[in-house]
């Protein structure tokens, strides 16, 4: 069963505006993570974010995580038409990590030129 | 510095067949994990496979088996495929740390 969802599942903004989705988890987390996928190919990796963190920069990429909310969002600024894919957040559930990632059903985005 | 292999690309089978989907792991990686996209879903965890033992399993039944070999690369065995067993299978690798490498999947389409 999925654990992630996210919000909203589908985003179509202009190039050049920022984009910013929402993923909420039921159970406690050792990490969260989010992920592009690219016309259903294979997923690629984008930023890790522990359990003890609160927010993380990559490049045009900030997430942040609120465990009290369970909850963590993904923020991409400066859209580009290359930014359009689809985008799941993942958690590795439980103290101890476990290695299993549990997925949500991902937001579709879509970049305009 | 390869990444994460899967063979082959695409794939149709008919029901009732039995299928096998192989993994090449990033090099430098030990632990390979196998999941299932339906369309329009995300992944979902079948199972993980550590020194060459199954060490935590999802929720999908025995027909779903695996086998990791002593160079880590893995295979996920299908047997009696239904046509909800049409998916992309995706294979990821990873060490000790977190992060999950995946690769570009399989496409297994079930007539």
């Amino acid at each position: 069963s999925q654990q992630g969802e996210e919000d909203p599942q589908a985003l179509s903004i202009q190039e050049g505006e920022n984009a910013t989705m929402n993923c909420s988890y039921k159970t406690s987390i050792n990490n969260l993570q989010w992920y592009r996928q690219n016309s259903g190919r294979g997923l690629v990796h984008l930023i890790l974010i522990r359990s003890n963190e609160r927010e993380k920069h990559s490049g045009r990429l900030r997430v942040t995580l609120d465990t009290s909310k369970k909850s963590s969002s993904l923020l991409i600024t400066a859209s580009r038409a290359a930014d359009t894919a689809s985008y799941f957040c993942a958690t590795a559930p439980g103290i101890q990590g476990a290695q299993k990632l549990v997925f949500g059903q991902g937001t579709r985005l879509t970049i305009n030129p | 510095d390869a990444g994460v292999t899967q063979s082959p690309t695409h794939l149709i089978k008919t029901r009732g067949q039995q299928v096998t989907l192989r993994c090449s792991p990033k090099s430098g990686h030990d632990t390979v994990s196998w999941y299932q996209q339906a369309l329009g879903q995300g992944p979902q965890f079948i199972f993980q496979y550590y020194e060459e033992e199954e060490r935590q399993r999802g929720n999908f039944p025995d027909r779903f088996s695996g086998h990791q070999f002593p160079n880590y690369s893995s295979e996920l065995n299908v047997n009696a495929l239904l046509l909800g067993d049409s998916a992309l299978y995706l294979c990821a690798s990873n060490t000790a740390g977190e992060t999950q490498y995946f690769g570009p999947g399989t496409r297994l389409l079930v007539l």
